[in-house]
C-alpha cells in the first residue's frame, strides 16, 4: 500500500520556538520522490521541497530543514525559530515510482500555529 | 513567475446541476492533475491528463466526473449530477516535462453544492 501517515493533527507554539513536523511513509517503490507542501489560511498550497528516494542528504533553507531516513521511513521538516507567519497546515505527499503520471498522495495534514 | 490559474473561486450550484471548472496550467507544462479537499480533511487526487488523455483515475473519480482540455490552454473538470457530498476545494496541478516533476498548484476552486 501507499500511504502517508502525519500522526500530529495540531501542534502548538510560542513565537521563536524550535517545532518538528513528523511524516512516516510506506511504499514498496524503490524509486519514489516525497514533498512538503504548506496551505495557509488562505487556501493555496505552496510548494516547499521535493526529494527523490536517492537522495537522503538532508536540505535547510533558511529557517527549513528536512530531515530524510530511508530505515525509518521518515522525512521529516523542522522550522527553526518559528514565526506567527508560519502558522498553517502542512501537507508531507508521495508520489510512488510505479504510478508514472505522477500523482500525489497526501498525508492528513499538520495544523501548526504559532503564537506571538 | 508562471503560475497556475482556476475560475471560478468559489461556486454555489443546486444539488443534480451540473458544474464545470476550469483551470489555466503552466503554459510549457505536459502533465495536468485534478485534486480536491474536502473541508478540514487531506488533499485527494482525483484524476491525472497528459497528451489528451486520462493516464489515471482514482476510485473518486466516477461516471459523473469528466476531464477536457478543449484547446491549447484551458483545462476542465466536469461534474455532471452534482452530490452534496462533491462539496469542496477543488485544485488543478500541472507539471512541466515529467510527470515526477514538481506539482505546482492553482489556488483552488470552492465548491458548495446545496
Amino acid at each position: 500500500a501507499q500511504k502517508v501517515t502525519q500522526a500530529q493533527t495540531e501542534i502548538s507554539v510560542v513565537e521563536k520556538e524550535d517545532v518538528t513536523l513528523d511524516c512516516v511513509y510506506e511504499t514498496r517503490d524503490t524509486t519514489y520522490y516525497l514533498f512538503w507542501y504548506k496551505q495557509p489560511p488562505s487556501g493555496e498550497l505552496v510548494f516547499l521541497i521535493r526529494r527523490n528516494s536517492f537522495d537522503e542528504q538532508n536540505e535547510i533553507s533558511g529557517r527549513y530543514s528536512w530531515n530524510f531516513q530511508k530505515s525509518t521511513s521518515s522525512f521529516n521538516f523542522t522550522i527553526t525559530a518559528s514565526q506567527v507567519v508560519d502558522s498553517a497546515v502542512y501537507f508531507c505527499a508521495l508520489s510512488p515510482g510505479s504510478s508514472n503520471t505522477g500523482k500525489l498522495i497526501f498525508g492528513q495534514g499538520t495544523t501548526l500555529q504559532v503564537k506571538p | 513567475e508562471p503560475e497556475v490559474t482556476q475560475t471560478p473561486s468559489h461556486q454555489v450550484t443546486q444539488m443534480g446541476q451540473e458544474v464545470i471548472l476550469r483551470c489555466v496550467p503552466i503554459s510549457n507544462h505536459l502533465y495536468f492533475y485534478w485534486y480536491r479537499q474536502i473541508l478540514g480533511q487531506k488533499v485527494e487526487f482525483l484524476v491525472s491528463f497528459y497528451n489528451n488523455e486520462i493516464s489515471e483515475k482514482s476510485e473518486i473519480f466516477d461516471d459523473q466526473f469528466s476531464v477536457e482540455r478543449p484547446d491549447g490552454s484551458n483545462f476542465t473538470l466536469k461534474i455532471r449530477s452534482t452530490k452534496l457530498e462533491d462539496s469542496a476545494m477543488y485544485f488543478c496541478a500541472s507539471t512541466g516535462q515529467g510527470s515526477i516533476e514538481t506539482q505546482y498548484f492553482g489556488p483552488g476552486t470552492r465548491l458548495l453544492v446545496l
